[in-house]
């Protein structure tokens, strides 16, 4: 199965800072075929972007993700107050579909 | 609005079975999959299967299968996850989730809020 492993462990940034978040897959992922979530503490997570870059319905544009083949990243332009939170990649091009550990925002 | 509400919280013993259910509202029920996934203290998201809605056919991770079976109520708008044979690995939050697209795409929209299962002698 694919192994994602996403840097950093934690994200020290203040609000109105761009956050830089990478997921990096052991083997290459099908079509871009990668999705992120954002959970806080004691909630669900929430989805936020499909097929490596396009945004979930109802998602803000300042939350962008890009890659492809092993590398991805998730940026979030301008952090808001709600925006701290642990975010996860996931790769559903290959079953069965794995998720990384998962980058913790927080605030500094 | 979609809503998925699942049952609450089980304390378990070793070799017993949970099962938990996931009433689903806002969509039609029986157009898209519905999806089991958990999260153990401190460990990733793990998904463990899916099932159709309107036929209920059934995949599993292999990593449960044998241990795992998903089943839905169309009438009532209700999936149910039960995993046999628990053991303490098996502590976890167990979620249902929808699948995002109706030709099945194992990414996940809506959530429900989640299901502590503890398993303790």
């Amino acid at each position: 199965e694919i192994v994602l492993t996403q840097s950093p462990g934690t994200l020290s940034l203040s609000p109105g800072e761009r956050a830089t978040l990478s997921c990096r897959a052991s083997q290459s992922v099908t079509s871009t075929y990668l999705a992120w979530y954002q959970q806080k503490p004691g909630q669900a997570p929430r989805f936020l972007i499909y097929g490596a870059s396009s945004r979930a319905t109802g998602i803000p544009d300042r939350f962008s993700g890009s890659g492809s083949g092993t590398d991805f990243t998730l940026t979030i332009s301008r952090l808001e107050p709600e925006d701290f939170a642990v975010y996860y990649c996931q790769q559903y091009g290959s079953s069965p579909g794995t998720f990384g550990q998962g980058t913790k925002v927080e605030i500094k | 609005q979609v809503h998925l509400v699942q049952s609450g919280a089980e304390v378990k013993k070793p070799g017993a079975s949970v099962k938990i259910s996931c009433k689903a509202s806002g969509y039609t029920f029986t157009s898209y999959a519905m999806h089991w996934v958990r999260q153990a203290p401190g460990q990733r998201l793990e998904w463990m299967g899916w099932i159709n809605a309107g036929n209920g056919n059934t995949k599993y991770s292999q990593k449960f299968q044998g241990r795992v079976t998903i089943t839905r109520d169309t009438s009532a708008s209700t999936v149910y996850m039960e995993l046999s044979g628990l053991r303490s690995e098996d502590t976890a939050v167990y979620y249902c989730a929808t699948d995002a697209v109706t030709t099945l795409a194992y990414y996940f929209d809506y959530w429900g809020q989640g299901t502590p299962v503890t398993v303790s002698s």
